[in-house]
Formats: structure tokens, sequence, C-alpha cells
């Protein structure tokens, strides 16, 4: 079955750590998205990608980091830098045109 | 700056009724509409795609409307069971399109038995 696939589901970050979470989907979509949601939030863009080895910042890029060498993947990484990750965050990618998105699991992400 | 209101926030209702769930946006320049379904925990399923020039969509007992020079979609949930308590999210495309979704809060869905 085609789908993203997030990991891991859980996540523990200590204090000045980078953490990077994994995204990785099998539907050929040219394009892919990280979004954070905070409780009673709606979700926010982090980053997107519609190529690979290209990628842009979202609403909400500070204290992250991505890349994206490969079409299927496309890492996140939570820097240190980033004083707030607590968050779920969620993975999406997209075939273009009026497709709907297609969403992953999510990780949570905590502080330790 | 385009934003997503849903209105309610929260809604209880008994099994077997019809509901409707509201949501507005500001700039009337979308590629499309989405609604989406939120389990607690869990990513998001696509419940309905509507594109800027059409009216409505149906799946099942679910259908969507759009009035985009209002700036307003509904979701309409016909006979409602239990198993459609859930987050209801709606989100639109913008009109660029490099495929950016931008969210309301959601309206959390209670059914009781």
């Amino acid at each position: 079955d085609g789908g993203i696939t997030q990991s891991p589901k859980y996540l523990f970050r200590k204090e000045g750590q980078n953490v990077t979470l994994s995204c990785e989907q099998n539907l050929n979509h040219d394009a892919m998205y990280w979004y954070r949601q905070d409780p009673g939030q709606g979700l926010r863009l982090i980053y997107y990608s519609q190529i690979v080895n290209d990628f842009q910042k979202g609403d909400i890029a500070e204290g992250y980091s991505v890349s994206r060498e490969k079409k299927e993947s496309f890492p996140l990484t939570v820097t240190s830098a980033q004083k707030n990750p607590t968050a779920f965050y969620l993975c999406a990618s997209w075939s273009l045109g009026n497709q709907p998105q297609h969403f992953g699991d999510g990780t949570r992400l905590s502080i330790l | 700056k385009q934003e997503v209101t849903q209105i309610p926030a929260a809604l209880s209702v008994p099994e077997g009724e019809n509901l409707v769930l509201n949501c507005s946006f500001t700039d009337s320049a979308i590629y499309n509409l989405q609604w989406f379904r939120q389990d607690p925990g869990k990513g998001l399923t696509s419940l309905l795609l509507i594109q800027s020039s059409q009216r409505e969509q149906t799946s099942g007992r679910l259908n969507a409307s759009l009035d985009k020079s209002s700036g307003r979609s509904t979701l309409y949930i016909a006979a409602s069971q239990p198993g459609d308590s859930a987050t209801y999210l709606c989100a639109v495309m913008d009109g660029g399109s490099q495929g950016n979704l931008i969210f309301g809060k959601g309206t959390k869905l209670s059914v009781k038995p």
C-alpha cells in the first residue's frame, strides 16, 4: 500500500540536542511538507519542497532544518535553536494538481 | 495574509442528528479547499476536496459546499454516528499554488450514542 511513514512515533529531546524526524513516502509525489501542530491550534507550515535538492521556508522555519536528497525522503531536524520544540509534527506529500495532500501518522516530540 | 476560521470549536450531538460545520477564509484567491478528519494522536485523513471552480462535493454521508465569493465552506454530516467523533479540519490551498495549506483550528465533534 502506498503511503507516508513517519518515525519515530515518539521522540524525546535533551537540552542542547539536535534531533531528526524521518519522513518517507512511496507515492511518487513530487512535493513534500512539514507541519507543526500545537494543542488547540491549526497546523502551521515549517518547510516544504517541490523538487529534489530544493526546499523553501514556511511560516515558522526558525530553529528547524531540512534536506531533500531523494524524492521519497524529507527529514526534518529540530535544532537546539528551537526553544519550544514540544509539539506534534506531521509530514505530508502532494502530487500537484487538484489532488488532496496525504499525511503521515505524525511524530510527537517532547523535552526531557 | 490568508486566515481560516472554524466555528464552532466543539460540538456535541446525539447519534442520528444531521449537523453542519462551518469554515470561513479571508482571501477568495484559493486553489482548492479541503476538509480533513483527525483522530486523537493521529495524522490527517482527507475527506473531501473542492476545487475553486466547484460549488460542492459529496462522499457518502458527507457533503461539502464552497462559496468562494463570500469566503465560506460548510461540511454537512448526515445521520451522525459515534464513529464520526473526531476533530474536523478545514484547509485552503493558496492560489499560487505551491501546495501550501492554511488550516483552521478545527471543530471537535462528539457524537453520543
